[in-house]
């Protein structure tokens, strides 16, 4: 079955550092990853958006690559900040509604001052 | 912009009563989603709609489990009878084609 999978495992960094997030896809070829940021008691909240034949994807501190050979996304976020800190969603689509998703477990980033 | 508004926030209820959950979704949006998140799976689409017509209901669970999109502006999920494994945080989200989703700030479910 199509599955996405992140590391389960906290990521815990020092303020300042940049935060790689990984996000593996076994089973198909999505069309477009997305990206989404979670905080306790709330609804994700859309951070970026990459299709298939794009490498990289960049706004602001936040980047994201794609790499189909590896089946791999990576999200990074360079200068990373306490306020960073959150649970990453990293969501796929074969279809051409990006809103039909299926989403990895998430992995939560803790970033200390 | 108020955003998706869910209704309501935390529901407690016993088994084998009905639970209503309700979705605002944003205006002039016209694709309407409902997530189910849990510990164990993750978040989960249910179903989804366009222009107020299910498109995909395939992940519904089971019959209990229904969903209702009388107009452009609301939408319910319903379950009945409700069971503890219903337990979860429901999220309701909406777009355009091709946009990313703007989710509502879910509503958590207990049943006891």
């Amino acid at each position: 079955s199509q599955k996405i999978e992140q590391n389960s495992e906290a990521l815990n960094i020092q303020e300042g550092k940049t935060a790689t997030l990984t996000c593996n896809y076994t089973n198909y070829s999505p069309a477009y990853l997305q990206w989404y940021r979670q905080d306790p008691g709330r609804g994700p909240v859309f951070l970026l958006l990459i299709r298939e034949n794009e490498k990289e994807k960049r706004k602001e501190r936040l980047k994201v690559t794609f790499d189909t050979t590896l089946k791999q996304s990576l999200f990074h976020i360079t200068a990373s900040q306490p306020a960073d800190s959150a649970t990453y969603l990293c969501a796929s689509t074969r279809s051409s509604n990006t809103g039909k998703l299926i989403f990895g477990q998430g992995t939560t980033l803790q970033v200390k001052p | 912009d108020a955003g998706v508004i869910q209704s309501p926030r935390h529901e407690v209820t016993e088994m084998g009563q009905e639970v209503t959950l309700r979705c605002k979704p944003i205006s002039g949006h016209d694709y309407l989603f409902w997530y189910r998140q849990t510990m164990m799976r993750g978040l989960e689409l249910l179903i989804y709609f366009n222009n107020n017509v299910p498109i995909d209901d395939s992940g519904m669970p089971e019959d209990r489990f229904s969903a209702k999109m009388p107009n452009a502006s609301f939408s319910t999920l319903k379950i009945q009878p409700s069971e503890p494994r219903d337990s979860a945080v429901y999220f309701c989200a909406s777009n355009r084609a091709d946009s990313p989703l703007h989710f509502g700030n879910g509503t958590r479910l207990t049943v006891t």
